[in-house]
């Protein structure tokens, strides 16, 4: 079946930690984002990336990395430097930059 | 620049009774209009979507939408509300060109009373 997937379910971090967040996609999409969700805010835009070894900030990229090595993967780094992490995670793909959006079933992070 | 506004965080309706969620948008361009609906603990699911043409957008599960230019609206109806349309909607705006960004509204919560 082609989709998006995001592993894992739900992540937790340690103070002072690094995590790394997985999304892959089989749909031959070019393009890819990663989008948080924190309750009554709807999603924002952390980084977007239009085809690979090719990303772009979105609104609110403070704290956050990401690759683009492969068309199929877009790992999100949230770093030591995010001091507000908690929220669910949502990768996205398209086949373009103009077209639909299509979303895996997200990343809950949490913080110990 | 553009936004999203969605009316009411918080909508409640009888099963069988109609659905109306609203959204109204500001673009500086001609926009692209989507509607997702998300289950708890879950990604978003695309319910419809507006590009050009038609201004009345049918989707999934009895949903449609149409768009008004003149009110810069694309609410969201389904005639009868079923038990399983309980979820929280997005309403989304997007803009052609190399700028392409797509702008979320807060969303709806949408609860479905037997």
């Amino acid at each position: 079946d082609g989709g998006i997937t995001q592993s894992p379910k739900y992540l937790f971090r340690k103070e002072g930690q690094n995590v790394t967040l997985s999304c892959e996609q089989n749909l031959n999409h070019d393009a890819m984002y990663w989008y948080r969700q924190d309750p009554g805010q709807g999603l924002r835009l952390i980084y977007y990336s239009q085809i690979v070894n090719d990303f772009q900030k979105g609104d609110i990229a403070e704290g956050y990395s990401v690759s683009r090595e492969k068309k199929e993967s877009f790992p999100l780094t949230v770093t030591s430097a995010q001091k507000n992490p908690t929220a669910f995670y949502l990768c996205a793909s398209s086949p373009r930059l103009e077209e639909t959006q299509y979303f895996g079933p997200g990343t809950r992070l949490l913080v110990l | 620049a553009q936004s999203v506004t969605q009316l009411g965080s918080h909508v409640s309706v009888s099963e069988g009774a109609l659905v109306l969620l609203r959204c109204n948008y500001s673009s500086s361009v001609p926009p692209y209009l989507f509607w997702y609906v998300q289950y708890p603990n879950q990604g978003l699911q695309l319910l419809l979507k507006y590009t050009t043409g038609a201004t009345l957008v049918k989707g999934i599960n009895g949903f449609e939408a149409e768009f008004k230019k003149s009110e810069t609206s694309f609410h969201l109806t389904k005639p009868s509300a079923h038990m399983s349309d309980a979820a929280e909607y997005f309403c989304a705006v997007g803009s052609g060109g190399s700028n392409y960004k797509l702008t979320f509204g807060k969303g709806t919560l949408l609860t479905v009373n037997p």
